[in-house]
C-alpha cells in the first residue's frame, strides 16, 4: 500500500533561515507528488505539483526517486510562509490520493 | 466566480443518528471529492464524483455514502454516526475530476458527534 510520512509535525524557523519540510513516500511505481498548504482560516489550497517543475512563493520541490522523498524547500523563510503544508502521492493508474499527516512551518519574525 | 461552498459548515449529532452533508461545485466543474480530516488520521479520501457517477472510492465503511446531481452539486450521507465520525469533512472540486487536475476546496463541514 501507498504510503506519505512527514516526519515533522512542527517546523519552527526564523525569517530568512532555509527551511525545508520532509515528505518521504512508498510506492514502487512511477508516483505524481504534490504539496498543499492550509494558511491560517483559509482554504486547503494546491501549492505545487512535480511534473510542472515550478517554483511557486519561492518553494521548490524534487522528486527524487531514489530516496522516494519530495522535500519543499526555500531559501529564505518569510513570515507569510507560517501555514500547514501537506504532501499528497498519487499512484500511477490510481485516483485515490494519499496524504501525509501535515507539517506546521512556523516563521518568527 | 464563486468558489466552493459547503452546508452546514458546523454539526452536532449523537451516536446512531445519520448525517447529510452538501457541497456545491464551482461553476463548470463536473467533478467533487470528499475527503475527512482529523487529527489522529489527517487528510483522507473518502470518494469522487463525476457527472452524477462515482469513479473512486477510499478505504471507508459502507456507512458513508454520496451522490451527485445534475448541477454537479454532492451530497455526502454518513448513517448510523459513530464517536469516530467526528472530523472535519472537505469537499473539494476540477473540471477534471482527481488531485491529478487542481482541486478547489471548500470550507468544510465540523462534525461533532457525541
Amino acid at each position: 500500500a501507498q504510503r506519505v510520512t512527514q516526519p515533522e509535525k512542527l517546523l519552527s524557523v526564523f525569517k530568512g533561515a532555509p527551511v525545508e519540510l520532509k515528505c518521504n513516500y512508498s510506492y514502487s511505481g512511477s508516483p505524481e507528488l504534490f504539496w498543499y498548504v492550509q494558511y491560517s482560516r483559509q482554504r486547503l489550497q494546491l501549492l505545487l505539483r512535480h511534473i510542472s517543475r515550478e517554483s511557486i512563493k519561492g518553494f521548490t520541490a524534487d522528486l527524487n526517486k531514489g530516496e522516494t522523498s519530495f522535500h519543499l524547500k526555500k531559501p529564505f523563510a518569510q513570515e507569510e510562509d507560517s501555514a500547514m503544508y501537506y504532501c499528497a502521492l498519487l499512484s500511477g493508474g490510481s485516483y485515490i490520493p494519499t496524504f501525509g499527516r501535515g507539517t506546521s512551518l512556523i516563521v518568527h519574525p | 466566480k464563486a468558489g466552493v461552498t459547503q452546508t452546514p459548515r458546523y454539526l452536532i449529532k449523537t451516536r446512531g443518528q445519520q448525517v447529510t452533508l452538501s457541497c456545491s461545485p464551482i461553476s463548470g466543474h463536473r467533478s467533487v471529492s470528499w475527503y475527512q480530516q482529523t487529527p489522529g488520521q489527517g487528510l483522507q479520501f473518502l470518494f469522487e464524483y463525476f457527472s452524477e457517477t462515482q469513479r473512486n472510492k477510499g478505504n471507508f465503511p459502507g456507512r458513508f455514502s454520496g451522490r451527485q446531481f445534475s448541477n454537479s452539486r454532492s451530497e455526502m450521507n454518513v448513517s448510523t454516526l459513530e464517536l469516530g465520525d467526528s472530523a472535519l469533512y472537505l469537499c473539494a472540486s476540477s473540471l477534471g475530476g482527481g488531485i491529478q487536475n487542481e482541486q478547489f476546496f471548500g470550507p468544510g463541514t465540523r462534525l461533532t458527534v457525541l
